[in-house]
């Protein structure tokens, strides 16, 4: 199946710093890619849809002044969380949608892992 | 209520044993469903799709019910390796976007 990389794969910073997360799709390409945030023991909440060229289409409750989101090719997204805060510690998964035979399918990056201090 | 609900369990069964989930979606406007798995700590991983006539692979069927809007999973012949949080995914596409909700997920145990 297709790839989709993400990197860092976590990250420890301090409070008050800016945090960047990219999301590539290796071996396709996306026009569409996705940002999840997953807290300890609950299930994915999409934060934002990001399509390559165009402004991101955020979710009720997420901050897109917090959450920068950068869709600049065909293959990157970039998801930068600003002056990070403890309670922004989670679990931040992209994914790309890409077709799989006659379907669009998800193809989710592994993830990154974000603790603020 | 919520757009996916699943019942967040745990199940917690002995190998070998049959299991079921169910999951129901709000917006009948839904286009398609999967099944994900997901690990402790680790991404979603897609298990299968759920087509309407209702599919199996191995030890898995998937079934998609319109008309009362559920989706369900049967898995048979449990392993241990079964064990994790499986994940109903609802995309309400239309001609413009994508929009995949998941639902909170239904913890698995299998026990020896």
């Amino acid at each position: 199946g297709a790839v989709v990389s993400q990197h860092p794969s976590w990250v420890i910073c301090k409070s008050g710093t800016s945090v960047k997360i990219e999301c590539r799709s290796l071996d396709f390409q996306a026009t569409t890619m996705f940002w999840y945030r997953q807290f300890p023991k609950q299930s994915l909440m999409l934060m934002a849809t990001s399509n390559e060229g165009s402004k991101a289409t955020y979710e009720q409750g997420v901050e897109k002044d917090k959450f920068l989101i950068n869709h600049a090719s065909l293959t990157l997204s970039t998801l930068t969380v600003t002056s990070a805060h403890p309670e922004d510690s989670s679990f931040y998964i992209c994914s790309a949608e890409g077709l799989a035979g006659s379907y669009n399918e998800q193809f989710f990056g592994p993830g990154t892992r974000l603790t603020v201090l | 209520r919520k757009e996916v609900e699943q019942d967040p369990g745990p199940f917690n069964v002995p190998e070998g044993a049959t299991v079921a989930f169910n999951c129901t979606y709000s917006n009948s406007a839904s286009q398609s469903f999967f099944w994900y798995r997901q690990d402790c700590r680790k991404e979603p991983k897609l298990l299968m799709s759920v087509y309407s006539s209702g599919n199996e692979d191995g030890r898995f069927t998937a079934q998609l019910n319109r008309a009362s809007q559920y989706i369900s999973l049967l898995i048979r012949d449990s392993k241990l390796s079964d064990s994790a949080t499986y994940l109903c995914v609802v995309n309400a596409e239309d001609s413009s976007a994508s929009k995949i909700i998941f639902g909170s997920g239904t913890r698995l145990s299998i026990r020896p």
